[in-house]
């Protein structure tokens, strides 16, 4: 059971929107950064958003994050085939002193 | 640029121990931390501590308090991490991830290595 949670698939059309929820707690999210990791399949994890809303360079604009409160959200705009693949959500943890991730969301483009 | 390179998939038997490799490059070895992350097949990830590079400092996860050590040899920009009295559970993929300071004393994880596989199996 992760500590922070996110649905475990997501799906879209090319061209489309689609969002990503990551639900935590006032010892994580709700005190501190939230980040997001893309790993695409057969690869390691790739840092995709940081400090809640952040893009590293190279990453498109596409790719926007936001939080409110305890709970976060990535939304991935101009859906493309490429974008298939698994997105966790990630905050330090006041109570467990380290770090936390979400289970994980699969991204299927349709 | 940065690069992380980590050395191979290790097969060890119950109750045994693994030690992993990380070598740093393209960035001042000690201006980081490291995290080791791990991701047990078809599974999530899981974060396993953190080291200060630079004074040897390390922080692990409760869950593997006692089994897990990390760490370094400046000499090389490598650190190592190793667990012991593995189990099967212990199957997974470790990651090494460079630690950036959000904000003191909290590292958050941007570059990650390739991963290592490591199997526990009788």
């Amino acid at each position: 059971q992760s500590v922070l949670t996110q649905p475990p698939s997501a799906s879209g059309t090319p061209g489309q929107r689609v969002t990503i929820s990551c639900s935590g707690s006032s010892s994580n999210i709700g005190s501190y950064y939230v980040y997001w990791y893309q790993q695409l399949p057969g690869t390691a994890p790739k840092l995709l958003i940081y400090k809640n809303n952040q893009r590293p360079s190279g990453v498109p604009d596409r790719f926007s994050g936001s939080k409110s409160g305890t709970s976060a959200s990535l939304a991935i705009s101009g859906l493309r085939s490429e974008d298939e693949a698994d997105y966790y959500c990630a905050a330090w943890d006041d109570s467990l002193s380290g770090w936390v991730f979400g289970g994980g969301t699969k991204l299927t483009v349709l | 640029q940065v690069q992380l390179v980590q050395s191979g998939a290790e097969v060890k038997k119950p109750g045994a121990s693994v030690k992993v490799s990380c070598r740093a490059s393209g960035y001042t070895f000690g201006s980081y931390y490291m995290h080791w992350v791990r991701q047990a097949p078809g599974q999530g990830l899981e974060w396993m501590g953190i080291m200060n590079p630079s004074g040897g400092s390390t922080r692990y996860t409760q869950r593997l308090q006692g089994r897990v050590t990390m760490t370094r040899d400046t000499s090389t920009s490598t650190v190592y991490m190793e667990l012991s009295s593995l189990r099967s559970e212990d199957t997974a993929v470790y990651y090494c991830v460079r630690g950036t300071q959000e904000r003191y004393p909290i590292y958050y994880m941007d570059v990650w290595g390739k991963g290592t596989t490591v199997t526990v199996s009788s």
